[in-house]
């Protein structure tokens, strides 16, 4: 089972910041599978990014994603208020199990 | 557009089953499958299982087989996600999530809107 961590636990900015979010894996992901999740409070996960670097549908072209192999980064350009959540990178690669990265919470500073 | 729609909160005693419905609309249902995915309180994101609309075959995280169930109905374009022998540590939000018809792993980009299970005796 690959295990992805995220780091860091919390980011805290401001608004119109960049924010930098990364997810390492226990070992490469196939394929780039690679998914990211935003989840509000009380909120379903909302899929952000697939296969590592393509948007999903709706989603602002603040947000991109790169990365392959092990090592893969969410990134926001300018932070909008909207933006603070928790962000969950998942891998679809290696699988099943699919497995969740723990979390970023991205907060107000 | 896709939307699922989840059944109610539940509220289950230790030993007991839980079955979470998810109704989908908005697509051909038998061109996607349907993931469960669940969220202990303040925790992170885990996958429990899949099935495939098309074909009705399922996959299932080892640490839950033989204890959970995930069925299709065509005809209402209902998922049923069953688990059994509840434990308190089984309280979680339960999730649905569009997937692929294919295969069990893939991204999701629709989600339903989430059943709270509380264990508790």
């Amino acid at each position: 089972e690959i295990v992805l961590t995220q780091s860091p636990g919390t980011l805290s900015l401001s608004p119109g910041e960049r924010a930098t979010l990364s997810c390492r894996a226990s070992q490469s992901v196939s394929s780039s599978y690679l998914a990211w999740y935003q989840q509000k409070p009380g909120q379903a996960p909302r899929l952000l990014i697939y296969g590592a670097s393509n948007r999903a549908t709706g989603i602002p072209d603040r947000f991109s994603g790169s990365g392959s192999g092990t090592d893969f980064t969410l990134t926001i350009s300018r932070l909008e208020p909207e933006d603070f959540a928790v962000y969950f990178c998942q891998q679809y690669g290696n699988s099943p199990p699919i497995t969740f990265g723990q979390g970023t919470r991205l907060d107000i500073k | 557009q896709v939307h699922l729609v989840q059944s109610g909160p539940e509220v289950k005693k230790p030993g007991a089953s839980v079955r979470v419905s998810c109704k989908a609309s908005g697509d051909t249902f038998i061109s996607y499958g349907i993931t469960w995915v669940r969220q202990a309180p303040g925790q992170g994101l885990e996958w429990m299982g899949w099935i495939s609309n098309y074909y009705g075959n399922t996959d299932y995280a080892q640490k839950f087989q033989g204890r959970v169930t995930v069925t299709t109905d065509t005809s209402t374009t209902t998922v049923y996600m069953e688990l059994r022998s509840l434990r308190s540590d089984d309280t979680a939000v339960y999730y649905c999530a569009r997937g692929s018809a294919h295969r069990a792993d893939w991204h999701h980009d629709y989600w339903g809107q989430g059943t709270l299970v509380t264990v508790s005796s």
